[in-house]
């Protein structure tokens, strides 16, 4: 069955620091791949997408992802977080040949300590 | 610019009560969700739409059911709630393939 794992539940990182969140998913084919956050009380707002080409694909505030075919991974990374980032975070997937199904991670809640 | 709106935003139901939670894409979408958040367990998937007059099972759709009224419109529908369907609900829309989903902006459900 289709599934994409986010390992980390929560992850805490100082203000400055560098940030990756990671995501794997098991799929046959390579799949469409998302990155969500969600900010308390909000909806959810897309940061970038991955559907082929240069596997490493830039997103909106700062954010960017590799997408690596060999480990099924999809990580989440900013080189300096920002108080502001703190958030949670989710990986998607969905590929036509699973007929459309959209399936998210669990999320990773993000703290950023000053 | 209306997007993906839900409605209600916010209800409260008794054990045993039936409701349906509306939502409606103003996108010319072919592809509608809904999802419920727990805590920790990120969004689950319960119905989806792949297109206008296709529905299928998610990961929990057990205790709902979905109706795809037409392409702007798909409703989920409480039958006997529980306690257990406590949850935020969104739905979402998208086209096929390689596209983004959107969200609507949630409908927290009590269930007492």
């Amino acid at each position: 069955a289709q599934s994409v794992t986010q390992p980390d539940i929560h992850i805490t990182v100082s203000e400055g620091a560098s940030l990756e969140l990671r995501c794997n998913y098991s799929y046959g084919a390579t799949p469409y791949l998302f990155w969500y956050v969600q900010s308390p009380g909000q909806g959810l707002q897309l940061l970038l997408k991955y559907f082929s080409g240069d596997t490493l694909v830039q997103g909106i505030k700062g954010f960017e992802a590799e997408f690596k075919r060999s480990q099924s991974s999809f990580n989440l990374r900013k080189p300096s977080v920002h108080w502001s980032d703190a958030a949670e975070y989710f990986c998607a997937v969905t590929h036509m040949e699973y007929g459309n199904k959209l399936v998210f991670g669990a999320g990773t809640i993000l703290r950023v300590k000053s | 610019n209306a997007g993906v709106t839900q409605t209600p935003k916010f209800q409260v139901l008794k054990t045993g009560q039936s409701m349906t939670l509306q939502c409606a894409q103003d996108m010319n979408h072919n592809s509608m969700y809904w999802y419920r958040q727990d805590p920790g367990m990120g969004l689950r998937l319960i119905y989806y739409s792949a297109s206008e007059g296709t529905t299928d099972k998610g990961e929990v759709p057990n205790g709902y059911n979905v109706s795809r009224l037409n392409k702007r419109e798909f409703s989920l529908r409480l039958e006997s709630a529980a306690p257990s369907q406590t949850s935020v609900y969104f739905c979402a829309s998208r086209e096929q393939g390689g596209t983004e989903a959107f969200f609507g902006q949630g409908t927290r459900l009590t269930v007492v």
